[in-house]
C-alpha cells in the first residue's frame, strides 16, 4: 500500500506571495491533518479534515487555510507569506478522525525569503 | 490547558543500553497515546501506541507504559542500536477536539 505523498517536497517563496501544498493520503483513509514543524515550536496542529469537512483548526492566523476533496486528497494554502512561515509542513492521514493511528508524509520544506 | 510535556529533550546512551522517555498530558479524557520516531529528512513514523484500557504494550524491543492516574506515559527501548538514533515524539489527541498535541521531542543518540 502506498504511503502518504506530499508535493512539492521543497519550495522557496518570497514574502507576500502565496503557496499551495498538496497531500495525498493512504488509500482508504478519510482523515487528513496538517502540522507545521519548526525547531522552536515543534509540531503544531494546523487543521484536520474528515470527509471534506474541517473538524478543527489550530491557533494559526486566517492566512492559513485548507480544503479536502471527495477523493480525500487535501491542499493547504498560505497567503501573504511571512518569513516566520518557513517550516516543514507535514500532513498525516488516518482511517477515522480523532488522531488515531496517523501516518505522516515526508513533508514539504517551505522557505520564505 | 491542552499540554503534553516530554522529558528529556536529549538522551545519549551506549549501544545495548535501555532508553526511557516520559510524557505527561493534561487532558484527563485522553484515551490514545502514540509514539512517533522521526529520522532526518523524513516525516514522523508511528512506532507504537497504547489505548487507555491497557497499562502496557510491547512490540519487540519497544514498549509503552501508561499511568492514567498520574496522567503520564513512557516509551522504553531496550538493547538500543545505532539505528534507534532519531527524534521521538509522544502525542495525545484532545478528546472530542479533533486535534492532536505533540510533545516537544526527545533527541536520542545511541553511541556504538
Amino acid at each position: 500500500k502506498a504511503g502518504v505523498t506530499q508535493t512539492p517536497r521543497y519550495l522557496i517563496k518570497t514574502r507576500g506571495q502565496q503557496v499551495t501544498l498538496s497531500c495525498s493520503p493512504i488509500s482508504g483513509h478519510r482523515s487528513v491533518s496538517w502540522y507545521q514543524q519548526t525547531p522552536g515550536q515543534g509540531l503544531q496542529f494546523l487543521f484536520e479534515y474528515f470527509s471534506e469537512t474541517q473538524r478543527n483548526k489550530g491557533n494559526f492566523p486566517g492566512r492559513f487555510s485548507g480544503r479536502q476533496f471527495s477523493n480525500s486528497r487535501s491542499e493547504m494554502n498560505v497567503s501573504t507569506l511571512e518569513l516566520g512561515d518557513s517550516a516543514l509542513y507535514l500532513c498525516a492521514s488516518s482511517w477515522g478522525t480523532g488522531g488515531y493511528e496517523q501516518y505522516f508524509g515526508p513533508g514539504t520544506r517551505l522557505t520564505v525569503t | 490547558g491542552e499540554n503534553v510535556e516530554q522529558h528529556p529533550s536529549t538522551l545519549s546512551v551506549q549501544e545495548g543500553d535501555s532508553a526511557v522517555i516520559k510524557c505527561t498530558y493534561s487532558d484527563s479524557a485522553s484515551n490514545y497515546f502514540p509514539w512517533y520516531k522521526q529520522e532526518l529528512g523524513k516525516g514522523p513514523q508511528l512506532i507504537i501506541d497504547i489505548r487507555s484500557n491497557v497499562g502496557e504494550k510491547k512490540d519487540q524491543r519497544i514498549a509503552v507504559t501508561l499511568n492514567k492516574t498520574a496522567k503520564h506515559f513512557s516509551l522504553h527501548i531496550t538493547e538500543t542500536q545505532p539505528e534507534d538514533s532519531a527524534v521521538y515524539f509522544c502525542a495525545a489527541p484532545i478528546t472530542g477536539g479533533f486535534k492532536t498535541i505533540f510533545g516537544a521531542g526527545t533527541r536520542l543518540f545511541v553511541k556504538a
